[in-house]
């Protein structure tokens, strides 16, 4: 079955500075890869998303870039802020119409002020 | 609008006790789904429902684990004979699965159940 893999387990940034998380993924069929942000005490809440056949996804401050032949995927958080601290979370659905995702374990991403 | 919600918000239990959770999904929405997140880390999915389908349960880890849903309405996750190792926060999700469409994937979550068993 599919594996997600994610890295950096922690990662702490200046505010302002950019932010990178990497996701690799094992299973070739996946064809969807949302990007999860939780904050302490709620729910994960979607926050990016992109499609096996889109190379790169841009919504303001946040991008998600993919990279098929490589199995792999990366979050980029530009002029991060203090309210961006919070629990990321990558995913992969290796089906078709049935969204179940395969969770990495998740960056604990720290803005300092 | 509303969200998904979900009851209790936490939950402490003995070991060996049943333990009944429970989530209401956005209205409208087709596909619930059941995950489990141990502490520090990732979402295990548990379950899956769409709308009148039979649910796939590939995910739950013993016949311990149970879950039903009524129509596309609110799910319960039933966990019999608690261990120790069920400790965790249980969170609940629901989206507009159009199944073959490739229509929507984005799946709501609810804030979760702590369950503690002692």
């Amino acid at each position: 079955g599919e594996n997600v893999e994610q890295h950096p387990s922690t990662l702490s940034v200046q505010e302002g500075d950019s932010a990178v998380i990497k996701c690799t993924y094992s299973d070739s069929a996946s064809n969807y890869f949302p990007w999860y942000k939780q904050e302490l005490g709620k729910g994960p809440q979607l926050i990016i998303d992109i499609r096996s056949n889109v190379g790169e996804k841009k919504d303001q401050r946040i991008a998600v870039t993919l990279n098929k032949t490589a199995k792999h995927f990366s979050l980029h958080i530009t002029e991060t802020q203090p309210e961006d601290s919070a629990v990321y979370f990558c995913a992969a659905s290796p089906y078709t119409g049935f969204q179940k995702l395969v969770f990495g374990t998740g960056t604990r991403l720290l803005v300092s002020p | 609008g509303a969200g998904v919600s979900q009851s209790p918000s936490n939950k402490v239990t003995e070991k060996g006790k049943d333990v009944e959770l429970r989530c209401d999904p956005i209205s409208g929405h087709t596909a619930l789904y059941w995950y489990r997140q141990r502490l520090g880390q990732g979402l295990e999915f548990l379950i899956y429902f769409q709308g009148n389908s039979a649910p796939d349960k590939s995910g739950l880890p013993s016949d311990r684990f149970s879950a039903e849903r009524t129509g596309e309405s609110v799910s319960t996750l039933t966990i019999q004979r608690t261990q120790q190792e069920d400790s965790a926060v249980y969170l609940c999700a629901s989206s507009r699965d159009l199944l073959g469409t490739l229509t929507s994937y984005e799946q709501y979550f609810g804030p979760g159940t702590r369950l503690t068993v002692t």
